[in-house]
Order: C-alpha cells, then sequence, then structure tokens
C-alpha cells in the first residue's frame, strides 16, 4: 500500500520555464513533508520541506505547496535551469524521525 | 567536512555469498537508516537505529543485518538469504527527536550487483 504517491514517472520543460511536480499521499497522521533531488549514482540530497500545519514554504527557486484536504503537495522550481534536471523524491515523516518515500519523477531541463 | 561516507562504491557477490556494506558518518547523529533503491522505484526502509547497540526492522529487514556497536558506524549485511539483492543501497543519518528534528542526510550509496 502505498502512502506516498509520485504518479508522473517523468516532466521535461523548457528552461526558465516552470517546473511543477506533484506528490499525493494518504496518511493524515504525516507531520512534515520533504523534498530530495537525486543526481545518478549519488544520494539523495534535501531539497526544502513543509510542516502539516503551514500551506506553503519558499526558499529561493523553490517553493512547496501543501493542500491538506486534497492530501497533495506540489513543489515548484522558476524559473528552471539545465542543473535542475535530476530525479526528485517527495517523501513524508511519521513517528519522530521515519520517512515515507514517494516513487520519483524525473526532471529534464532542456536549454 | 561532516557527511557521510559509504563504501565501497561498487560491490559484487557471488551466488550464496554474505556481503557488508560500511556507513560512517561523522556528523554525531544519534539516527541511522538503510534504504534501498530499485530501477524507477523510491527508497525503502531495510533497518533503522536510533541509539547504539539498538536497532528496528524496516519494511524490507528479511535477508539483511545490521549492528550499532558505534554512535559513528551503521554497516549492512546482505546475507545468502537475500535472493534479490542487485539495488543501490543508501545509508542516512539524522538527530534524534530529541534534539529538535531535522531532515535525514545521506551518504552517496553502494551499488550491488551479482555476478
Amino acid at each position: 500500500d502505498q502512502q506516498v504517491k509520485q504518479n508522473s514517472p517523468s516532466l521535461s520543460v523548457q528552461e526558465g520555464r516552470i517546473s511543477i511536480l506533484n506528490c499525493d499521499y494518504t496518511n493524515s497522521m504525516f507531520d512534515y513533508f520533504l523534498w530530495y533531488k537525486k543526481y545518478p549514482a549519488e544520494g539523495p540530497t534535501f531539497l526544502i520541506s513543509i510542516s502539516s500545519i503551514k500551506d506553503k514554504n519558499e526558499d529561493g527557486r523553490f517553493t512547496v505547496f501543501l493542500n491538506k484536504s486534497a492530501k497533495h503537495l506540489s513543489l515548484h522550481i522558476v524559473p528552471s535551469q539545465p542543473g535542475d534536471s535530476a530525479v526528485y523524491f517527495c517523501a513524508a515523516k511519521w513517528a519522530g524521525n521515519m520517512l515515507t518515500f514517494g516513487g520519483g519523477t524525473r526532471l529534464m531541463v532542456k536549454p | 567536512d561532516g557527511g557521510i561516507t559509504q563504501s565501497p562504491k561498487y560491490l559484487f557477490r557471488k551466488e550464496g555469498q554474505n556481503v557488508t556494506l560500511s556507513c560512517e558518518q561523522n556528523l554525531n547523529h544519534d539516527a541511522m537508516y538503510w534504504y534501498r533503491q530499485d530501477p524507477g522505484q523510491g527508497l525503502r526502509l531495510i533497518y533503522y537505529s536510533q541509539i547504539v547497540n539498538d536497532f528496528q526492522k524496516g519494511d524490507i529487514a528479511e535477508g539483511y543485518s545490521v549492528s550499532r556497536e558505534k554512535k559513528e558506524s551503521f554497516p549492512l549485511t546482505v546475507t545468502s538469504a537475500q535472493k534479490n539483492p542487485t539495488a543501490f543501497y543508501l545509508c542516512a543519518s539524522n538527530k534524534d527527536q530529541g534534539g529538535g528534528w531535522q531532515p535525514q542526510h545521506f551518504g552517496d550509496g553502494t551499488r550491488l550487483s551479482i555476478l
């Protein structure tokens, strides 16, 4: 039973445009949501998080939106750059330190 | 520089062989984790440890074993009982909840393949 789902396995965006990556979850007990970025053959790098009591968190070009009623979160990258090309994982935190990950979305930013 | 070091980067296992993946951190983190990533899939938790000399099974612990004898080290053994060990293995760590929550930091992974 996948509690965190990323329904789009891949996304292609033109450089300078907005990238929107989506994530759905089913468990209302998650208290934080996170986005990680991963390059091939490397470990994931933490990007941004949001508390379940917030609806938006912004850090530079990255903004995460949380819609609790829809159990949906999204990551917006504006403007997108070729270096943003990577696999993005959303994750949800529960029981203190535990994370449940989505399956990932491969973002390709074309120059 | 503080970080998480996983070794080796690539590892090959023969049939019936146990292999051990190393994970060392110098971040003074209390909690450590092992994940497995298969192609096109997310990370799945194998084992975790929140304190020295204690560890818990994750979602896919069968065929794996761990130890936590030192705070800095959390080695993972892939035993011969693990029938499909080919995967990318990731180690992570973070501070214990009592110190205020922080995101998990990851090492660069070990890719395990079967000969």
